[in-house]
């Protein structure tokens, strides 16, 4: 099946630890974009990538990094610099010439 | 980027026709109209996409008037399972990377 995955579906963070969420698809999509989702609130982008090895930095990048080595996949690091990580992250892709994006499942970020 | 402006929430009743209008005034000429559903705990799915006039699809209906300022979203005979999340999304298919997601409308259909 064709599609982008997320894990872990949940990941617990402790205090002044850096944490990674994977993301991948299988759709070859040249763009991914990682949101962040806090409760009743709609989605904000942290960082997108229009291609290997080149991404930009959205509307809430600080505390977070990412990197795109290889077409299928586009891993955020949480950071110790993100002082309120709590929340719902959502990978998404596109394809070039289409508007539409393909959500993953989310992971669910906790702080210990 | 085009901004959207959607109601904060709606209520329904099973079986009623759902109308969900996105205002986006400074739309561009190259810019098409997106909806997406979000369930809670899951990532948002697309429902449909227009750039003027009527779309249809065997989920809902998209209305543009001529001057594109606006769109509304058609639910037709909402059930208990409708109830999610909606968000308007205006952008270029051509080279608009950078995405804008709203707070959506939350639409809650009663039994």
């Amino acid at each position: 099946d064709g599609g982008i995955t997320q894990s872990p579906k949940y990941l617990f963070r402790k205090e002044g630890q850096n944490v990674t969420l994977s993301c991948e698809q299988n759709l070859n999509h040249d763009a991914m974009y990682w949101y962040r989702q806090d409760p009743g609130q709609g989605l904000r982008l942290i960082y997108y990538s229009q291609i290997v090895n080149d991404f930009q930095k959205g509307d809430i990048a600080e505390g977070y990094s990412v990197s795109r080595e290889k077409k299928e996949s586009f891993p955020l690091t949480v950071t110790s610099a993100q002082k309120n990580p709590t929340a719902f992250y959502l990978c998404a892709s596109r394809q070039t010439d289409q508007e539409t994006q393909y959500f993953g499942p989310g992971t669910r970020l906790l702080v210990l | 980027l085009a901004k959207t402006t959607q109601p904060i929430s709606m209520d329904s009743y099973e079986g009623q026709e759902v109308n969900i209008t996105c205002s986006h005034n400074n739309i561009a000429t190259n810019d098409y109209i997106t909806w997406y559903q979000q369930f809670p705990s899951q990532g948002p799915r697309f429902i449909i996409q227009g750039y003027k006039t009527k779309v249809t699809n065997e989920v809902a209906s998209l209305f543009i008037p001529a001057d594109r300022k606006s769109s509304t979203l058609s639910l037709p005979r909402v059930s208990l399972s409708d109830t999610a999340v909606y968000y308007c999304l205006v952008g270029d298919m051509n080279g608009g990377f950078k995405t804008i997601f709203g707070a959506g409308t939350r639409l809650f259909v009663k039994a």
